[in-house]
């Protein structure tokens, strides 16, 4: 099965840089993805690793070592409107197919 | 169109009614999933279609029927329901290999009374 853990919450200032952490174990990895998720409305799609090393996309980066079961997302520049949940997700083939199963997620909490 | 369309947005009905939540995409996309999520929780995997043919039940109770009609439809046959069922009800595609992300709708908000 799976086993995704990620902090339950964390803080932060406007400006600053926030590295979210996922340590994941499975059995069939196909994929590493990250989705933001405000209150009461559906999960966006971040990022996406599926090779280890560093994507990044604006604002936004997201790093897998497959070898060590790890990946992070960092957020820099942080803004108020930052504030959210970060869910990171797997693709274990093993267990769901082309599915994405979720971690707990990391509730994100950005102060002026 | 990048969109994927849930619809009613808002959903109450009693232990005793059967109701559908439906879901629409026109992206090709050739698998569909119905995920559930409680408050300050993560979505939740119940069904999986892929090619229109159920490839994945987690073990989700018989009261919750899926149906896909065709590649673009995704309906959640909901029947005899419990007030622990209430919860929101998210819809995603894919275009169906092992790569590309899950694209959600805004999902179906059920309350059971």
């Amino acid at each position: 099965g799976q086993n995704i853990d990620q902090p339950t919450e964390m803080t932060a200032t406007e400006g600053a840089i926030v590295q979210i952490n996922c340590t994941y174990q499975t059995s069939g990895f196909n994929g590493l993805f990250w989705y933001q998720q405000h209150a009461g409305e559906a999960p966006t799609f971040l990022s996406y690793n599926v090779l280890d090393g560093l994507e990044e996309k604006g604002r936004f980066s997201s790093f897998l070592s497959r070898s060590k079961g790890y990946s992070y997302l960092l957020l820099k520049e942080l803004q108020m409107k930052d504030s959210a949940s970060y869910l990171c997700a797997v693709r274990d083939v093993d267990q769901a197919g082309t599915a994405l199963i979720f971690g707990k997620g990391t509730t994100l909490s950005v102060s002026s | 169109d990048t969109e994927v369309t849930q619809t009613p947005k808002h959903l109450v009905m009693g232990m005793t009614n059967k109701k559908s939540l439906k879901c629409e995409q026109h992206m090709g996309h050739r698998a569909m999933y119905w995920y559930k999520q409680k408050a300050k929780k993560p979505p939740e995997l119940m069904f999986v279609y892929s090619y229109e043919k159920l490839s994945i039940n987690e073990s989700v109770p018989s009261r919750f029927s899926p149906e896909c009609p065709n590649s673009s439809l995704l309906n959640l046959h909901l029947h005899a329901l419990q007030p622990e069922d209430s919860a929101l009800y998210l819809c995603a595609s894919s275009p169906g290999g092992l790569t590309g992300e899950l694209f959600f709708g805004e999902g179906s908000r059920l309350t059971v009374l």
